[in-house]
């Protein structure tokens, strides 16, 4: 099983300013990782598919980066509504698919 | 447009099976590709995968729980059913149904929480 490890764990950042979360693979998983945004209540979102592309209607100021076992969500211009928890997932060796225990965007 | 609900019990009690359905509407599972999981969270935590059923009705399990879950789908009625044998209160949790693609999950249900309890 391949494990997915995000960090932090929590991340204070103003409204405008850009946000970096992590996300590492236990293995390589090539460019087979999603990101998902989850607010309170709500099911996730996804995001960012194929480590880069983003879904359809998600923002530009969401990009991801990265391949092998290090992986990027980053946030440009942070917003009030993009507070919330973010999850990296691995769908390069499966099953199972994993998932990351979760990045928590908090305002500074 | 994609919509999945998740409907069933919100509270079951220790050792019973749970039955769990997810309706959707926007695609059909008898079209190459398709598939659709089951993905929980329990409170506070984070999301774990369950299970999934492809439009060729090859079923994937979680492999620590691929004893207790079984997933069935009803095509005709645009139905996906997931069963847990033998629940406890650490499955506690809200479930999830979502639409498969090529690995992750872009439409996903509002989510059903189910309490295991006496």
């Amino acid at each position: 099983e391949i494990v997915m490890t995000q960090s932090p764990a929590t991340l204070s950042v103003s409204p405008g300013e850009r946000a970096t979360l992590s996300c590492r693979a236990s293995q390589s998983v090539t460019s087979k990782i999603a990101w998902y945004q989850q607010k309170p209540g709500q099911a996730p979102r996804l995001l960012i598919y194929g480590a880069s592309t983003r879904a359809t209607g998600i923002p530009a100021r969401f990009s991801g980066s990265g391949a092998g076992t290090e992986f990027t969500l980053t946030i440009s211009g942070l917003q009030s509504e993009d507070f919330a928890v973010y999850y990296c997932q691995q769908y390069k060796n499966w099953p199972p698919v994993t998932f990351g225990q979760g990045t928590k965007l908090e305002i500074e | 447009q994609i919509t999945l609900k998740e409907s069933g019990p919100t509270l079951v009690k220790p050792t019973q099976t749970l039955t769990l359905t997810c309706t959707f509407s926007g695609f059909s599972l008898d079209t190459s590709g398709a598939g659709v999981v089951w993905i929980r969270q329990p409170p506070g935590k984070a999301l774990e995968w369950l299970a999934l059923i492809y439009w060729d009705d090859d079923k994937r399990y979680s492999p620590s729980l691929k004893s207790r879950l079984t997933i069935t789908k009803d095509t005709s009625k645009n139905r996906v059913v997931l069963t847990m044998t033998n629940m406890d209160p650490e499955d506690t949790a809200t479930y999830f149904c979502a639409h498969f693609i090529s690995g992750y999950f872009d439409h996903w249900g509002q989510g059903t929480l189910v309490t295991v309890s006496s």
